[in-house]
């Protein structure tokens, strides 16, 4: 089956504590994307990335890392969180061209 | 800069007649427009896409979008509202590889 995965689903964690948030797809696709998800401000690109080891910022990538080591994954990691990055965070995947993005179940993120 | 608004936070409409989702953008070059549905606590699904030709586009469950390049929208339409058409949809736009999304309207479909 066609999808996007991400892991975990549900995370509370520590203002401070590094984490990585792991996104996976099994169509091939070459572009991926970050977006959070946050109440009266619809969805906003954090990184996204082209292909194996090109990635560029988004709207909000301040506090975010991203790396695109294989073409299928794309973890978002964020070295120090802070409370203000509790969101709702989509991984998501594409082919280059204004393609259909696929997007994954979401993971739902609380620094305290 | 490229934007998308959204300017109706909730649409409230009787199962059974006509739906509207607005929106309007504003980019520099063609856009490429997009709507996605985003049930309660699932993941955002692809409708439609406008990338170039007919200004009418046709999509899935039924909705169709409406190009106007003159008035600069992408309003998403529905001939007949379904109760299960109750969910958060988004218009979107690409501008070279990033996206734009809007705030997002509430549609609720009352039976």
């Amino acid at each position: 089956e066609a999808q996007v995965t991400q892991n975990p689903r549900y995370l509370i964690t520590v203002t401070g504590k590094k984490l990585t948030v792991t996104c996976s797809q099994n169509m091939n696709h070459e572009y991926m994307s970050w977006y959070r998800q946050d109440p009266g401000l619809g969805l906003r690109q954090i990184y996204y990335s082209m292909n194996v080891e090109v990635t560029d910022k988004g709207d909000v990538p301040e506090g975010y890392k991203v790396s695109r080591k294989e073409k299928r994954n794309f973890p978002l990691i964020l070295e120090s969180p802070s409370p203000n990055q509790t969101s709702l965070y989509f991984c998501a995947s594409s082919g280059l061209a204004a393609d259909t993005q696929y997007f994954g179940p979401g993971t739902r993120l609380t620094v305290l | 800069a490229q934007s998308v608004a959204q300017p109706e936070d909730q649409v409230n409409v009787a199962e059974g007649n006509p739906l509207t989702v607005k929106c309007t953008y504003s980019v520099s070059g063609n856009p490429y427009l997009f709507w996605y549905v985003q049930y309660p606590n699932r993941g955002l699904q692809f409708l439609l896409k406008y990338i170039t030709g007919d200004n009418l586009v046709k999509g899935s469950y039924g909705f169709e979008a409406e190009f106007n390049k003159s008035q600069t929208s992408f309003h998403l339409k529905k001939p007949s509202a379904l109760v299960s058409d109750s969910a958060l949809y988004f218009c979107a736009v690409r501008d070279t590889y990033q996206y734009i999304f809007g705030t997002g309207t509430r549609l609720k479909v009352l039976a």
